[in-house]
């Protein structure tokens, strides 16, 4: 039943050492997005791809990429962790219709320790 | 300014109350979709309800409805009959037609339901 699927859901790392989060889906939307959200705040969007075109936020640092090899899966690479990187990462996934309508299902989250 | 307000850092409601969760919006665009999402402790964001500027009615899921005053520019949700698996962070969100799907987000609810 799972739609929108993150792996792992907890992760550990240590300071500097590249982590890899994933996220695949069986719902079919042609856009896909990864969100950073720190305790007690608002998710904060990094980036998403329509299709296999990738928007950045202007405010998200390079230390963090993302991928996108085909409809269904998408990773967000962290280069270089740091002990402020360390938050829930929601990835959500949706196919609008038209902007305004869009609505936006999220997984379950990938819990980020950075050590 | 804040685009979407929530005023309401935390609530505590006994189970079986009805609740109600505010949120005030800031927009000039006339075409916007307002959405309500649920995050449990467990951290997966669940989307809840939405509503179109243009709709004539409130919306409904269940036990759950949004008082939408367009002219206050407040959508408020209304959970009937609360229930101690309502307890979670709740997030107002909106998105203006010109905002390449970007969702602007409020500071979140944290609501109790107490047995």
């Amino acid at each position: 039943d799972a739609m929108v699927i993150q792996n792992p859901r907890y992760q550990v790392t240590q300071f500097g050492k590249p982590v890899t989060l994933s996220c695949s889906q069986t719902l079919n939307h042609n856009v896909m997005y990864w969100y950073q959200q720190k305790s007690s705040q608002a998710p904060k969007l990094l980036f998403h791809y329509y299709d296999k075109d990738f928007n950045n936020e202007a405010d998200t640092p390079d230390n963090f990429q993302s991928r996108r090899p085909n409809t269904s899966f998408c990773f967000l690479d962290i280069r270089s962790p740091g002990l402020g990187d360390a938050a829930m990462y929601l990835c959500a996934t949706s196919r609008p219709r038209d902007r305004v309508t869009d609505t936006q299902y999220f997984g379950p989250g990938t819990r980020l320790t950075v050590l | 300014a804040q685009k979407i307000t929530q005023t309401q850092p935390g609530m505590f409601v006994q189970e079986k109350e009805a609740v109600t969760l505010d949120c005030t919006y800031d927009t000039s665009d006339p075409s916007y979709g307002l959405f309500w999402y649920k995050q449990p402790s467990s951290g997966e964001m669940i989307f809840l309800i939405y509503q179109g500027s243009y709709d004539q009615q409130n919306a409904t899921e269940g036990r759950y409805s949004l008082n939408f005053q367009k002219a206050r520019k407040s959508a408020n949700l209304v959970i009937s009959a609360s229930q101690l698996g309502d307890s979670a962070m709740y997030f107002c969100a909106m998105r203006e037609e010109d905002s390449n799907y970007q969702l602007i987000w409020g500071a979140g609810t944290k609501l109790i339901i107490k047995p």
